[in-house]
């Protein structure tokens, strides 16, 4: 299975630090997507990246992507109260349906 | 644009009844996909539809089944409902299938059922 599993399940920081999630994953994929939950609400897509693509950027937003070690990191800049959520990261396979990990929970303190 | 809608937002039910809930997805989108969310299990795949045919399936029992009509809103029905079932029920869309369908999920807010 594709599934991903993210690394830390929980991290707490405050306003203004930056936030380092990590996922690694089992099998090739075609792409690797980051999502994010407020509490109890849908999830929000972040990211995609490609699995020719090493590094993408979005706002505050860095992804990376190794295929050979078969993980990628998601970092927050300047993380914000805002940013209080849980992150999920979705790697993508031949049947294209999204398989998520149980997520970082990631809790911002202004 | 509006987005993914799904009904009822909440509700609850006792254990043997059983219940169907509603997606209506991004107009021009013919994927939908359910996922159930729970504590301790986290996000699992149920079933994905594309063109009123189911394209894959996760690993739930039968009780769990779906359907999508000819307008893309799709509907999952739970038969003989166990207290387990109790989860938050998101429905995503998105405009492709398998591979296709490998871009950006659009999540609802999700249908939370209590079963008691």
């Amino acid at each position: 299975s594709q599934q991903g599993e993210e690394d830390p399940q929980a991290l707490s920081i405050q306003e203004g630090e930056n936030a380092t999630m990590n996922c690694s994953y089992k099998t090739s994929i075609n792409n690797l997507q980051w999502y994010r939950q407020n509490s109890g609400r849908g999830l929000v897509h972040l990211i995609l990246i490609r699995s020719n693509e090493r590094e993408k950027h979005s706002g505050r937003l860095r992804v990376t992507l190794d295929t050979s070690k078969k993980s990628s990191s998601l970092l927050i800049t300047a993380s914000r109260a805002a940013d209080t959520a849980s992150y999920f990261c979705a790697p993508v396979g031949s049947q294209g349906n999204l398989i998520f990990g149980k997520g970082t929970k990631l809790s911002v303190k202004p | 644009k509006a987005g993914v809608t799904q009904t009822p937002r909440y509700l609850i039910k006792t254990r043997g009844q059983q219940v169907t809930l509603s997606c209506s997805p991004i107009s021009g989108h013919r994927s939908v996909s359910w996922y159930q969310q729970t504590p301790g299990q986290g996000l699992q795949f149920l079933f994905e539809y594309f063109s009123e045919t189911q394209r894959n399936k996760g690993n739930f029992p039968g009780r769990f089944s779906g359907r999508q009509f000819s307008n893309s809103r799709s509907e999952m029905n739970v038969s003989t409902l166990e207290l387990g079932d109790s989860a938050l029920y998101l429905c995503a869309s998105s405009l492709g299938q398998g591979l296709l369908m490998a871009g950006e999920l659009f999540f609802g807010e999700g249908s939370r059922l209590t079963v008691l």
